[in-house]
């Protein structure tokens, strides 16, 4: 059974900072991964999407990383603003289902 | 084009009732999901549906139970609710196989 842990479950940081969060599966054997956004109370807005043959995607200060063989990957958020305030959520599909598997998240707080 | 849309926004309902969940996908998106997202939880899949057809369906009691319209759009109803189906309900549409756009879910409140 695919199991996602995201670490750590909340941060806060300073405006301007780098920062990464993480994400982890337990079967390797995954379609693609899907990092999203929510604002709390509201939808998912999807961020981005690695298929299991990449190893990163872009997007704009967002860049996520891909790593199948350790089951892991990063979102790296570059020059944090507190409009990045929100909870960042990663899911994987394995293939044949387009059943997403989410982790719990991390709440992120960036401070003015 | 609009993105996938959800109807009502919020809902209260006592134990005991039945209530129907709406869903319109994105134009041209023939694939709908549900999920169901508790406080403080990541969202666990509830079903899918791919041309009418039950493709999927997660770890839900039968109470919970889905249909797709020749227009693609969906209805997730649940029966005999508890206080504990208490949840932000979620849908989500896709186009290629995988990447879903989710629309902004539907608060269910059992009092």
């Amino acid at each position: 059974k695919q199991e996602v842990t995201q670490i750590p479950a909340a941060l806060s940081v300073p405006e301007g900072e780098n920062l990464v969060l993480n994400c982890s599966f337990t079967d390797s054997a995954i379609y693609n991964l899907q990092w999203f956004r929510q604002d709390p109370g509201k939808g998912l807005t999807s961020l981005l999407l690695i298929q299991s043959s990449q190893r990163e995607q872009t997007s704009g200060r967002l860049n996520a990383s891909l790593d199948k063989s350790s089951g892991r990957s990063t979102l790296y958020i570059a020059a944090s603003q507190p409009g990045d305030s929100a909870t960042y959520l990663c899911a994987v599909t394995q293939g044949g289902s387009e059943k997403l598997v989410f982790g719990k998240g991390t709440k992120l707080t960036v401070n003015p | 084009d609009a993105g996938v849309t959800q109807s009502p926004t919020h809902l209260i309902k006592t134990r005991g009732q039945h209530v129907t969940l709406r869903c319109s996908p994105i134009s041209g998106h023939k694939s709908v999901s549900w999920y169901q997202q508790v406080l403080g939880q990541g969202p666990q899949f509830i079903f899918q549906y791919y041309e009418k057809e039950e493709r999927g369906r997660g770890n839900f009691p039968d109470r919970f139970s889905a249909r797709q319209f020749p227009n693609y759009s969906s209805e997730l109803n649940v029966n005999a609710l508890l206080l504990g189906d208490s949840a932000l309900y979620l849908c989500a549409s896709s186009f290629d196989p995988y990447e879903q756009y989710f629309g902004p879910g539907t608060r269910l409140t059992v009092t």
